[in-house]
């Protein structure tokens, strides 16, 4: 059962323009959530973390957004660069151990 | 700053052979975590150490997987008798002490691509 859902498989945006990424779980336990960024032949790079205590947490151009409620969380990243083409993948721990990976969006951003 | 690091990175191997991989954590780490992600899908835990207590395993790691993580440095993950099905890229994470809610990011290996012919 696939706890973690990113229902994209891809996405395309123009150069300058918003990204969103979504996300959605299934497993009330999870009370910390990331999101990762990877490029082909590497492993995934931490972008952005968010506590279940907050709503939003923003850094420089990338933004996350949890509502609990619904059990879905989003990132925006503004304005979208090319080199933002990669695969991003959301994860989800329960108390800090393991992480648990939706099956990741690929992004491309058009210049 | 040296991140976490992994040897080899490729490895091609025939069904039935044992293989084994390596992982070097950030210093001072003492959480160690192994993925292993297939195509299309994102990564899967397999098993976690914190220093050298392997304190969590998944259903995924058969009795065919161990993995040791002796002085709780560096870790290794061994495959015995390999299965086509293994193929995969297998991916190492280190953490710090977790302390509150800092601590919760886990920073990856390049990770270990696995072809079993």
């Amino acid at each position: 059962d696939q706890q973690v859902k990113q229902n994209s498989p891809s996405l395309s945006v123009q150069e300058g323009r918003i990204s969103i990424l979504n996300c959605d779980y299934t497993n009330s336990m999870f009370d910390y959530f990331l999101w990762y960024k990877k490029y082909p032949a590497e492993g995934p790079t931490f972008l952005i973390s968010i506590s279940s205590i907050k709503d939003k947490n923003e850094d420089g151009r990338f933004t996350v957004f949890l509502n609990k409620s619904a059990k879905h969380l989003s990132l925006h990243i503004v304005p979208s660069q090319p080199g933002d083409s990669a695969v991003y993948f959301c994860a989800a721990s329960p108390y800090g151990n393991k992480l648990v990976f939706g099956a990741g969006t690929i992004l491309r951003v058009k210049s | 700053d040296t991140g976490v690091s992994q040897d080899p990175r490729h490895k091609i191997t025939k069904r039935g052979q044992n293989v084994t991989f390596r992982c070097d954590p950030i210093s001072e780490h003492n959480r160690l975590y192994w993925y292993r992600q297939t195509l299309g899908q994102g990564p899967e835990f397999l098993t976690y150490f914190q220093n050298e207590a392997q304190l969590e395993k998944s259903r995924l790691l058969s009795d065919r997987f161990s993995a040791e993580r002796p002085k709780g440095s560096f870790s290794t993950l061994e495959i015995q008798r390999t299965e086509q099905g293994d193929s995969a890229m297998y991916l190492c994470a280190s953490s710090p002490e977790l302390r509150g809610r800092a601590g919760m990011e886990q920073y990856f290996g390049p990770g270990t691509r696995l072809t079993v012919t």
